[in-house]
């Protein structure tokens, strides 16, 4: 009940493509799923977050997809870069509450 | 602003000794959790402070204990080490505990001969 499963453990992508990431959840009562970028040498940065009361959430070439029937959400980086190239994490939490974090996305941009 | 910052960065110890390791969250950040992070099992949550009391803990052996100081900074510990206990550990603090933003630090990579 308390796994998020990420997929796909690695992707190699084009420059200007479109890089899709994506999790899956258990426990119904978490209310809060950030994503997470991580370069080699440093420590996780939040990317973007969504709550379920939205279904959609863009930041600049960032997008957090939602569906809380499926329990499952995902992230579109369009345009990719190759400064795009790191590790991305999914996390899912509740209130007052630990995160709880997928296994990780080693994304590469091709240029 | 300064970041989070922890030391040291890097480490390395014998089986059977014992480590401390040290964060200081970003100024005015009353929250600050442990991470371990390793090739395997990817980031697991060990324990949360907010107001010198531990508000959380993950699922890890007794030998990893720590602590919160009044002026927020934080400290874990591991005793009688294990290869295992080789990892990258995370701090991250945050303003109230709840789903403020977690801020990360760079990590005290821990190798364990």
């Amino acid at each position: 009940q308390q796994q998020v499963k990420q997929s796909p453990q690695s992707l190699i992508v084009q420059k200007g493509g479109i890089s899709i990431i994506n999790c899956a959840y258990e426990n119904t009562a978490f209310d809060y799923f950030p994503w997470y970028q991580q370069f080699p040498g440093k420590g996780p940065a939040l990317l973007i977050a969504i709550r379920p009361d939205v279904s959609e959430k863009k930041e600049g070439r960032f997008t957090i997809s939602f569906n809380k029937s499926a329990k499952q959400f995902s992230l579109h980086i369009m345009d990719s870069q190759p400064g795009d190239s790191a590790t991305y994490f999914c996390a899912a939490g509740r209130s007052q509450g630990n995160l709880i974090f997928g296994k990780g996305t080693k994304l590469s941009v091709k240029p | 602003k300064a970041g989070v910052t922890q030391t040291p960065r890097y480490l390395i110890k014998t089986r059977g000794q014992q480590v401390t390791l040290s964060c200081s969250p970003i100024s005015g950040h009353r929250s600050v959790s442990w991470y371990q992070q390793t090739p395997g099992q990817g980031l697991q949550f060990l324990f949360e402070y907010f107001s010198e009391t531990q508000r959380n803990k993950g699922n890890f052996p007794g030998r990893f204990s720590g602590r919160q100081f009044s002026n927020s900074r934080s400290e874990m510990n591991v005793s009688t080490l294990e290869l295992g206990d080789s990892a990258l550990y995370l701090c991250a603090s945050s303003k109230e505990r709840g789903r403020d933003e977690q801020f990360f630090g760079p990590g005290t990579r821990l190798t364990v001969l």
